[in-house]
């Protein structure tokens, strides 16, 4: 199986600043046809999960530009920029490049 | 795009329970589906995929106890739930696989395996 490894946050984070919530897998996520299978969702306290961006750089419909993802095969960063008060929530990778697919733990952004 | 699970609740160990997804605003049959859970305080973990065709897929966690199917009549996803332990005490999630695995979520259904 493919694992999924989140960093930590610096808790908490001043509000406007950049944050950057790092994820490693323990295999490439690039497939054949070219597109890294690495997602990432929101999950503000009480909710259900949210996608954020999928294909490792590409945001889902109507979120809002300030988050940005990035990274290489086995390498990928979520960054937020400014964070804001509503980004409270905790941030999972996850990979869809096989079954099993596989979840990060999670990273929990707290603001100043 | 909708999704409303049911049917959770408390169940003994050993015991069985169906979950529910019903699904509207899209057209179901075209799409695959995903259970995935969350236990009190953890974070995410995926149970079991359905494809459009109806192919499936386990975690090998649930893997002879736990069995995903769909309705498309009824635009209808289920999760039945046998021989259930207490670590499989959680919110259960259903999700629409398009871009992601999850690119629409239910508000999920708690389900509780105590004595």
């Amino acid at each position: 199986d493919i694992v999924m490894t989140q960093g930590a946050l610096p808790n908490p984070v001043p509000s406007g600043e950049s944050v950057s919530i790092t994820c490693r897998s323990s295999k490439s996520l690039l497939y054949s046809d070219g597109k890294t299978y690495l997602n990432w969702y929101l999950q503000r306290p009480g909710q259900s999960p949210q996608l954020l961006i999928y294909w490792m750089s590409t945001r889902a419909s109507g979120v809002s530009d300030r988050f940005s993802g990035s990274g290489s095969g086995t390498d990928f960063t979520l960054t937020i920029n400014p964070v804001q008060a509503d980004d409270i929530a905790t941030y999972y990778c996850q990979q869809s490049r096989e079954s099993p697919w596989t979840f990060g733990g999670g990273t929990k952004l707290e603001l100043k | 795009v909708q999704l409303v699970e049911s049917g959770g609740g408390l169940v003994q160990p050993g015991k069985s329970l169906k979950l529910s997804c019903s699904a509207s605003g899209f057209t179901f049959s075209s799409y695959g589906m995903h259970w995935i859970r969350q236990a009190p305080g953890k974070g995410l973990d995926w149970v079991a995929y359905i494809s459009s065709s109806s192919g499936t897929v386990y975690a090998d966690a649930v893997k002879g106890r736990f069995t995903i199917s769909r309705d498309n009549a009824k635009n209808t996803l289920y999760l039945q739930l046998n021989s259930l332990k207490s670590e499989d005490t959680a919110i259960y999630y259903c999700a629409r696989e398009g871009s992601s695995t999850g690119d629409y979520w239910g508000q999920g259904v708690m389900v509780t395996v105590s004595s």
